[in-house]
């Protein structure tokens, strides 16, 4: 059974790194892409950016500078990182196998002091 | 960047009667290799978004048949005939042709 499985913290100070890991389970990495989505409150969904199945990344031109994808195939993960938070950062993010359909329960994250 | 646009934002129905949202995409969504890189999904309130269509008119694994996915394109319909009360939530349409992949505003569809 597919699944995916979002974890970090629901709290990120501004100005900040948010750190989330991606965990799943029911397919190998090393034959699938994994996207990062995120939905700020009450709104819609925006791509951030991708790990595919040979371990090239590609990103969100609006979220390129700050933004990086990584993954350990062995403990069969994904990472995000993102740098300088701001209040605007603050969403649910989903782990997803996009064209599959299959998603993450997704993490809130909040950007405040 | 590709500009999905949906409408209407907001579609109330009648249980039992149909509902029809478009997705006009600003740019052709067909590849080269002949496939219209265009998805339907469903977000139900509190969840994460379901797989309904995928490439424009293909039924996802599990869907129910009331749902058919339609277009050419640039413009796409996905129709809902004889809406369930399960089908509330909001709908978003998805272009997978270019980077960055990007999402239409949603629908929110609500029973009457």
């Amino acid at each position: 059974q597919v699944q995916l499985k979002e974890s970090g913290p629901g709290l990120v100070q501004p100005s900040q790194t948010l750190s989330l890991t991606c965990t799943v389970s029911g397919f190998s990495l090393t034959s699938n892409s994994v996207s990062w989505v995120r939905q700020p409150p009450g709104k819609g969904l925006e791509w951030m950016g991708a790990i595919w199945s040979g371990g090239s990344t590609d990103y969100n031109s609006a979220l390129k500078s700050r933004l990086s994808i990584s993954r350990d195939t062995s403990k069969s993960q994904v990472f995000l990182k993102m740098n300088s938070l701001q209040t605007e950062d603050t969403a649910i993010y989903f782990c997803t196998r996009l064209r599959l359909g299959n998603w993450g329960q997704g993490v809130m994250v909040t950007v405040s002091s | 960047d590709i500009v999905l646009t949906q409408a209407p934002l907001s579609v109330s129905v009648t249980p039992g009667e149909s509902a029809s949202i478009s997705c006009r995409s600003s740019k052709s969504l067909l590849s080269s290799k002949g496939i219209t890189s265009l998805y339907w999904y469903l977000q139900k309130p509190g969840k994460s978004p379901q797989l309904l269509i995928y490439r424009m008119s293909n039924l996802a694994s599990g869907v129910p048949d009331r749902f058919s996915g339609s277009g050419s394109e640039t413009d796409f319909t996905l129709k809902i005939s004889k809406v369930e009360t399960e089908d509330v939530g909001v709908y978003y349409c998805a272009q997978f042709l270019e980077y960055p992949y990007t999402f239409g505003a949603g629908t929110k569809l609500e029973l009457k």
